[in-house]
């Protein structure tokens, strides 16, 4: 059983601080990790992919992997009300017809 | 979302009627999954194709199927559907399996 763990949450955190939202995974064949928001009521977006150990930077979100402890998280900085969602960590096994696994997110709130 | 479209959008219907959740794409797009979204349990799938006529289950295959007879149409059917089907449905497709998927805007059903 493929398992993605994700923090329980929620998580707050004031605007204008570093919120750091951090994912496990259990099948070390895992090739590929994304991290998905979702606002309330909508389609979860996705914000950020990782294939290869180390930091990837887009913006305000910074991605970090490591597979040796297979984890992976998300760095938002200079956080800001507009933050405030659901965040979703998935995980992809290598294989010609695999699929995403999902972490069960974690809900954060930035405060004004 | 552009170019994936989910209908209806919301449904209500008895339990033990026969249901169908339809999603359209424009993106000749060759993977599509279906994922149901329930509270504590995060995104599970439910069923994937990854081509016309190429299906197959997900983790909670049991009381679904799927057709796709057209690259752009995924469909889903509720057999004889129970309450405990009762949950957000999102219709998911990319163009590779390493790359994210693109969500539709879900379908929300009620079984009563």
């Amino acid at each position: 059983q493929k398992e993605v763990e994700q923090n329980s949450g929620p998580l707050s955190v004031p605007e204008g601080a570093i919120a750091s939202l951090n994912c496990t995974y259990s099948d070390r064949g895992s090739q590929s990790f994304f991290w998905y928001r979702q606002y309330s009521g909508k389609s979860p977006e996705l914000i950020m992919s990782i294939y290869s150990n180390g930091d990837k930077e887009d913006g305000r979100f910074t991605a970090q992997l490591n597979k040796a402890s297979q984890y992976v998280s998300l760095l938002i900085r200079d956080s800001q009300p507009s933050d405030s969602a659901t965040y979703l960590c998935a995980v992809m096994v290598a294989g010609a017809n695999s699929k995403l696994t999902f972490g069960k997110g974690i809900t954060l709130s930035v405060r004004p | 979302d552009a170019g994936i479209t989910q209908s209806p959008r919301h449904k209500v219907t008895e339990t033990g009627t026969p249901v169908t959740l339809r999603c359209h794409q424009t993106e000749n797009h060759r993977y599509m999954y279906w994922y149901r979204q329930d509270p504590g349990h995060g995104l599970r799938l439910i069923h994937y194709s990854y081509g016309v006529k190429d299906t197959d289950k997900g983790e909670v295959s049991d009381g679904y199927s799927v057709s796709r007879s057209k690259t752009e149409d995924f469909l889903l059917t509720l057999e004889s559907a129970t309450s405990s089907q009762t949950s957000v449905y999102f219709c998911a497709i990319t163009s590779r399996v390493d790359y994210g998927y693109t969500f539709g805007s879900g379908t929300r059903l009620t079984v009563v």
